[in-house]
């Protein structure tokens, strides 16, 4: 079983531009969170989408943005971005579903890391 | 309230030797207590976990400890391996609509020396 994908691995930005990160979760998971992880702050929770909803939301700032497909890859967007958000963008999946197929685990990508120059 | 605090920072320990990782939370509305480990260059991944309902779960070399008066649980690693060397993340998570979010601690940086 393939576990969850997330392209690019790296990526290089200057200040002001854009960037979408894009995460494909493992076959059968429904719900796809994403974290931010740096040196200072650690793994911080963004969002979490599950069936191309919105269901949580971390305290980033509105230029931080997600979507989920019907096929549950997700994507994350920045915009205007600053050197702040250099960082290491980790992709969870999880099958979010009661019974006992439910462990509650989170399946990480290996991340996208972004530097802001 | 969502805080969840890590100790040590790093730990170095010898190959054989136990390693301890301590953790304290203040949200009494945690109901999962997972623990990850990191590779560099790779995502988390879970390790071992823990509900409130039971005070000490083993698998393996690995156990957790917890204590819901004190809202603190630790992971005990016995017969530490030099593979085991990474950064070790506690976490907790309420549940319900909160499913899918994880509240970290700093993490803790493993050395097993050989």
């Amino acid at each position: 079983k393939a576990g969850v994908t997330q392209t690019p691995r790296y990526l290089i930005k200057t200040r002001g531009q854009q960037v979408t990160l894009s995460c494909s979760p493992i076959s059968g998971h429904r719900s796809v969170s994403w974290y931010q992880q740096t040196p200072g702050q650690g793994l911080q929770f963004l969002f979490e989408y599950f069936s191309e909803t919105q269901r949580n939301k971390g305290n980033f700032p509105g230029r931080f943005s997600g979507r989920q497909f019907s096929n549950s890859r997700s994507e994350m967007n920045v915009s205007t971005l600053e050197l702040g958000d250099s960082a290491l963008y980790l992709c969870a999946s999880s099958l979010r579903s009661a019974g006992p197929s439910n462990t509650g685990e989170l399946f990480f990508g290996e991340g996208s890391r972004l530097t802001v120059l | 309230q969502q805080q969840v605090k890590q100790s040590p920072q790093s730990l170095i320990v010898q190959k054989g030797g136990i390693s301890i990782i301590n953790c304290a939370y203040e949200n009494t509305a945690f109901d999962y207590f997972p623990w990850y480990q990191q590779f560099p260059g790779k995502g988390p991944a879970l390790l071992i976990a823990i509900r409130p309902d039971v005070s000490e779960k083993k698998e393996g070399r690995f156990t957790i400890s917890f204590n819901k008066s004190a809202k603190q649980f630790s992971l005990h690693i016995m017969d530490s391996q030099p593979g085991d060397s990474a950064t070790y993340f506690c976490a907790a998570n309420a549940g319900g609509t909160s499913y899918g979010k994880l509240t970290f601690g700093q993490g803790t940086i493993l050395t097993v020396h050989p």
